[in-house]
């Protein structure tokens, strides 16, 4: 089976920087995922990470250590909107669900002025 | 282009009452997945599908049946709604096996 660990809240201030951590237990690993959703809203994509490293897009950053079985979203120049549920999502291999996504419990990120 | 829609928003149902959800998308996407989202959780894959005519379960499907009979539609049925099944179901699709998925805005559906 697969099974991720996020944390469940963290807080910020506007203009500040963050990092949300993501631990993960997989067989036959295929990449990291990361996944914003608003109050009420749809999840949408942010990043992906197939290898070792740091990926960047625009204020967001994506980081993955295959070895270590970690992944970290950072979020740079904290904006009031950014305040979302944060979800990381592993592409393994579990019986019935070859290489589909298995999302963690989400970390809700709120920004303070 | 709409992206990924879903038919109802809202529903409520009485327990032992039938209904499907609907999703459509207008990206010619060859992977389609049904997820439900219950408080605090995260998404949960109920049954996806790889291409037209094609369905496979995900991780909690039980209570739970799917049609993919055109490549733009996928269909999911409750046949007897129980109240453990009120939740919030998101459908998406993806070009290919779905790091990246879209998601369309969701059906909160009731059980009473």
């Amino acid at each position: 089976g697969q099974s991720l660990e996020q944390p469940s809240e963290v807080t910020a201030v506007e203009g500040a920087i963050v990092q949300i951590n993501c631990t993960y237990q997989t067989s036959g690993f295929y990449g990291l995922s990361w996944y914003q959703q608003h109050d009420g809203g749809a999840p949408t994509f942010l990043s992906y990470n197939a290898l070792d490293g740091l990926e960047e897009t625009g204020r967001f950053s994506s980081f993955l250590s295959r070895s270590d079985s970690y992944g970290y979203l950072l979020l740079q120049e904290l904006q009031m909107k950014d305040s979302a549920s944060y979800f990381c999502a592993v592409r393994g291999h579990s019986s019935g669900s070859a290489r589909q996504l298995t999302f963690g419990s989400g970390t809700q990120l709120t920004v303070l002025p | 282009n709409a992206g990924v829609t879903q038919t109802p928003k809202f529903r409520v149902l009485k327990t032992g009452q039938s209904m499907t959800l609907l999703c459509a998308q207008d990206m010619n996407h060859e992977y389609m997945y049904w997820y439900r989202q219950d408080p605090g959780m995260g998404l949960r894959l109920i049954h996806y599908s790889v291409g037209e005519g094609t369905t496979a379960k995900g991780e909690v499907p039980d209570g739970y049946n799917v049609s993919r009979l055109k490549k733009q539609n996928f269909l999911l049925g409750l046949e007897s709604a129980a109240p453990s099944q009120t939740s919030v179901y998101f459908c998406a699709s993806s070009i290919d096996r779905g790091y990246e998925q879209y998601f369309g805005p969701g059906t909160r559906l009731t059980v009473t």
